[in-house]
C-alpha cells in the first residue's frame, strides 16, 4: 500500500500569505495525485488532479506540482474561504490511499 | 443538477449492519466509478473501496475487506458495514471518479453511522 505523507500537519497563515503544503508518496505515482479542500461540515472537494490540473471553477491562485513521489499545492495570496483542511490522494495503485492533512490556519 | 444523494443518518448498536445509500443524478450512472470514504470525527479520509456500476467490478481496501460490502443498481450505490462496532462511528461519504482520472469530482453529503450500546 502506498503511504501518503504531508507536511505540516499545521499551517499558520494570514490572509494575502502564500501557502505551501507539502505530500510525499513511499513509492512513484508519476502525476496520478490529487488535492482536496475540506471545510468544517462538509464533503471534501477537489482542487488538483493529475498533480498540477485545476479542476472546474477552482480559483487560479490554487496551483499544484510535482511528480514521482513529492508534490506541492500552493495558495497565493490566501483568502478567507482558504482556511481549511487539504489532503493528498493518489490513484496510481490499490488501494488509493489519502495523506493525513494539513490544516491551514 | 449533477448530484450525489447520500441516505440519513443511523444510530446501531455493536454486532449490528447497517447499509447506506448513494443515489446518483445528472449524470450517466454507468461511465463514473463511485468510491466510499470514511472520516472518523476529526481525523482523516480513508478510501474502503469502489465499485464499477456497469459490471459491478469492486476493489476493496485490505483494511475494510470482509468488513464491508459495495454494491449497486439501477443509479445507487450501497455500502453495508457487517457486525459494526463502536470504532466504525464515522461519516460515510461517496464520491464519484473522473472518467479519465482516478481524483473525486463529485462528492455526496455524507452519511453519519453512530455504533452504541
Amino acid at each position: 500500500e502506498i503511504v501518503m505523507t504531508q507536511s505540516p500537519a499545521i499551517l499558520s497563515v494570514s490572509p494575502g500569505d502564500r501557502a505551501t503544503l507539502s505530500c510525499r508518496a513511499t513509492q512513484s505515482i508519476s502525476s496520478r495525485l490529487a488535492w482536496y479542500q475540506q471545510k468544517p461540515g462538509q464533503a471534501p472537494r477537489l482542487l488538483i488532479y493529475g498533480a498540477s490540473k485545476r479542476a472546474t471553477g477552482v480559483p487560479a491562485r490554487f496551483s499544484g506540482s510535482g511528480s514521482g513521489t513529492e508534490f506541492t499545492l500552493s495558495i497565493s495570496l490566501l483568502q478567507s474561504e482558504d482556511f481549511a483542511v487539504y489532503f493528498c490522494q493518489q490513484y496510481n495503485d490499490w488501494p488509493r490511499t489519502f495523506g493525513q492533512g494539513t490544516k491551514v490556519e | 443538477e449533477v448530484q450525489l444523494v447520500q441516505s440519513g443518518a443511523e444510530v446501531k448498536k455493536p454486532g449490528e449492519s447497517v447499509k447506506i445509500s448513494c443515489r446518483a443524478s445528472g449524470y450517466t450512472f454507468t461511465t463514473h466509478y463511485i468510491a466510499w470514504v470514511r472520516q472518523v470525527p476529526g481525523e482523516g479520509l480513508e478510501w474502503m473501496g469502489i465499485i464499477f456500476p456497469p459490471d459491478y467490478d469492486i476493489k476493496y481496501s485490505p483494511s475494510f475487506h470482509g468488513q464491508v460490502t459495495i454494491s449497486a443498481d439501477e443509479s445507487t450505490t450501497y455500502l453495508q458495514l457487517n457486525t459494526l462496532k463502536a470504532s466504525d462511528t464515522a461519516m460515510y461519504f461517496c464520491a464519484r471518479s473522473m472518467v479519465s482520472t482516478g481524483a473525486y469530482d463529485l462528492w455526496g453529503q455524507g452519511t453519519m453511522v453512530t455504533v452504541s450500546s
